[in-house]
């Protein structure tokens, strides 16, 4: 089946340095990806919608200038967490419909843990 | 607003035993609803939509607008069905989901 695959999958960062992480479709094409941050014990909180070749779709109270979003190929989408503090620490996960179609079917990454000193 | 509540964070039953994991959402369209599951140490992934009425590993969930719910059920539980469980919701928005908070199933032998 369909692999979405993230990197890295944890990293340790000094406040104020900035940290990208990146999600990859590895057999299939994805124009849009989901960016979601879980805290722990507590649900999936959809940041941004990703779309290739556009500016990110980012919900509301996230920062999109400290949550750099970028799309720039159709199987890679960035997540650059700037100056990094941290309240930033989290576990980042990202995800892509499966074949583009409007089912609410995502493939999920295995997920990247931010730790910020 | 779209919400999904799950109002069970832990719930905990023997093998063989009947599971009810409760979902209730609030959008005031139609909604499509979804239950993901996450096994330990893997990924999140789909188990069940509402559309597709069918039966994965032995789990249905109905989707009643009269009381805005989505319960998962199996009728006997197994020690593998344990796992992190999440109702979502798309509310007219294509891939773009909402999620519940979430409950753990532990299943014990």
């Amino acid at each position: 089946g369909a692999v979405v695959s993230q990197h890295p999958s944890w990293v340790i960062c000094k406040s104020g340095t900035s940290v990208k992480i990146e999600c990859r479709s590895l057999d299939f094409q994805a124009t849009t990806m989901f960016w979601y941050r879980q805290f722990p014990k507590q649900s999936l909180m959809l940041m941004a919608t990703s779309n290739e070749g556009s500016k990110a779709t980012y919900e509301q109270g996230v920062e999109k200038d400290k949550f750099l979003i970028n799309h720039a190929s159709l199987t890679l989408s960035t997540l650059t967490v700037t100056s990094a503090h941290p309240e930033d620490s989290s576990f980042y996960i990202c995800s892509a419909p499966v074949g583009g179609a409007n089912t609410g079917e995502l493939f999920f990454g295995e997920g990247s843990r931010l730790t910020v000193l | 607003a779209q919400r999904v509540t799950q109002p069970e964070k832990l719930l905990s039953v023997f093998k063989g035993a009947p599971v009810e994991l409760k979902c209730n959402y609030s959008y005031s369209g139609s909604p499509e609803l979804f239950w993901y599951v996450q096994y330990s140490r893997q990924r999140l992934q789909l188990l069940l939509r509402h559309i597709s009425r069918e039966s994965i590993k032995g789990f249905t969930a109905d989707l009643n607008k009269g009381e805005t719910s989505f319960h998962l059920k199996k009728p006997f539980a197994q020690e593998e069905d344990s796992a992190m469980y999440y109702c979502a919701l798309s509310g007219g928005y294509g891939n773009k989901l909402v999620f519940g908070a979430g409950t753990i199933l532990r299943v014990k032998s």
